[in-house]
């Protein structure tokens, strides 16, 4: 298992405005994701943070918008770029311990953008 | 690609009721599949897992799911609900080939009432 943190555990910005969310592990680990959760809807991939290389993007998702960063194998950020009411969303750090799919999250980034 | 439906979107139960979440799955090749539990203003917590072996898994709080290979579906069932049940709950699969790529269904509102 892992343990995760998430910073901040919630936020509202200005529209126009970039927010940077970490996410902190309690252990090394070789897989780590960013989800987004909109308002009543199921999570979406947003990327696969890389250690030490570029990020991952899903479809529709890109890295002008989201860029990631991942210095080390137990940390990693998503920045949320030039947001708009659209992008308010819970977003979501998840790794992969082991080598059977299993995810583990952190407690969620609650975003509201006004 | 893999895919994932949760065929309702909210059930409504009453407490000490048994209940089933159904999902159903569609994939191209083996699969892991996940049952997560998502409790208001908090993260994912997973519930059980099927990896491989017997196709009736259980997992925590009571839960249990059954593979079914040939109908490509994961239900979840519990025999008794308790009001602490009352949360989201999303179906998930990963290809084995996927890195650790989970793919969600849309979730299940489950609601107990006394």
């Amino acid at each position: 298992s892992a343990v995760i943190s998430q910073k901040p555990s919630r936020d509202i910005c200005q529209r126009g405005t970039s927010l940077t969310i970490q996410c902190q592990v309690d252990s090394q680990v070789t897989m780590m994701f960013w989800y987004r959760q909109q308002p009543g809807q199921s999570l979406t991939l947003i990327a696969t943070a890389n250690q030490g290389s570029e990020a991952t993007y899903e479809s529709g998702f890109v890295i002008d918008k989201f860029p990631i960063s991942r210095p080390n194998l137990t940390f990693s950020t998503l920045t949320v770029s030039n947001m708009s009411p659209e992008d308010s969303s819970i977003y979501l750090c998840s790794v992969r311990t082991g080598n059977t799919g299993e995810l583990f999250f952190g407690e969620g980034s609650r975003l509201t953008v006004l | 690609a893999q895919s994932v439906t949760q065929l309702d979107s909210q059930v409504p139960v009453f407490e000490e009721a048994p209940v089933e979440l159904r999902c159903n799955y569609s994939s191209s090749v083996s699969v892991y599949l996940f049952w997560y539990v998502q409790y208001p203003n908090q993260g994912l917590q997973l519930l059980l897992k099927y990896l491989s072996g017997s196709t009736l898994v259980k997992g925590i709080n009571g839960f249990e799911a059954e593979f079914n290979k040939s109908q490509t579906s994961f239900h979840l069932r519990k025999p008794s609900v308790h009001i602490s049940d009352t949360a989201e709950y999303f179906c998930a699969v990963t290809a084995y080939n996927q890195g650790g790529k989970l793919i969600f269904g849309q979730g299940t509102e489950l609601s107990v009432k006394p």
